[in-house]
């Protein structure tokens, strides 16, 4: 079945580093990719999407690229702030093109917890 | 402000009891869901909705039940079936429903953390 591999964490930086956090993903079809962020005891924010191929989504300084030929969606930011603190996560969405037969349900990974240093 | 609402943010129940946890969207979404989150797991889907009175079982149902009588609100019984109910809930919505074309975008409530004692 469908699924998405992210790094394990916790990933730990000093402010104004640079950050990828790696997301790999098994699908049938041509899945949405969605990068999610979750603070401290709060409901997910959706961070940023794609939805097809070479598709490029950004978001407060973040972005990722959908790769099909390496099935990746990487997310990086030039220069993390202490506030970018988090739970990031990796999710598809299986795209169904002839409007049929998916659900259309979200597939997170485990998140990798990010902690920026002053 | 539109949004999804879930209510109590911290729950507490006794071993053995059954226990509701309320979501209200006011997004007018088609579709509803409820997870569950773990520490290092990720989440996981319990049940799923795409349109009023009408649901699915997800990943880990089990244990749970819910309810669709309105498009606005998608409350998730956690029964004393459940062996192991202590976690973090999250319920979701997105605009798709049963059309396929429509964005599945998923819009997040801020959670309730349930604890069995």
């Amino acid at each position: 079945g469908d699924s998405v591999t992210q790094m394990e964490g916790p990933v730990t930086l000093s402010e104004e580093a640079f950050l990828t956090i790696n997301c790999t993903y098994t699908a049938t079809g041509y899945p949405s990719l969605f990068w999610y962020v979750q603070y401290p005891g709060e409901g997910l924010q959706l961070l940023l999407k794609a939805t097809k191929a070479d598709d490029k989504g950004s978001n407060k300084g973040f972005e990722a690229t959908y790769r099909k030929e390496t099935t990746s969606f990487h997310l990086e930011k030039g220069s993390v702030q202490v506030s970018d603190s988090a739970v990031y996560f990796c999710a598809l969405s299986d795209r169904d093109l002839n409007y049929g037969g998916s659900q259309g349900n979200l597939i997170f990974g485990k998140g990798t917890k990010l902690s920026v240093k002053p | 402000d539109g949004g999804i609402t879930q209510s109590p943010k911290y729950l507490f129940r006794k071993e053995g009891q059954n226990v509701t946890l309320s979501c209200e969207q006011n997004l007018n979404h088609d579709a509803m869901y409820w997870y569950r989150q773990d520490p290092g797991q990720g989440l996981r889907l319990i049940y799923y909705s795409q349109i009023v009175n009408d649901f699915q079982k997800g990943d880990i149902a089990e244990g749970y039940s819910v309810s669709r009588e309105k498009k606005e609100s998608f409350p998730l019984t956690v029964t004393s079936a459940q062996k192991n109910p202590t976690a973090f809930y999250l319920c979701a919505s997105s605009i798709r429903g049963r059309d396929r074309r429509k964005d599945n975008e998923q819009f997040f409530g801020p959670g309730t953390r349930l604890t069995v004692l």
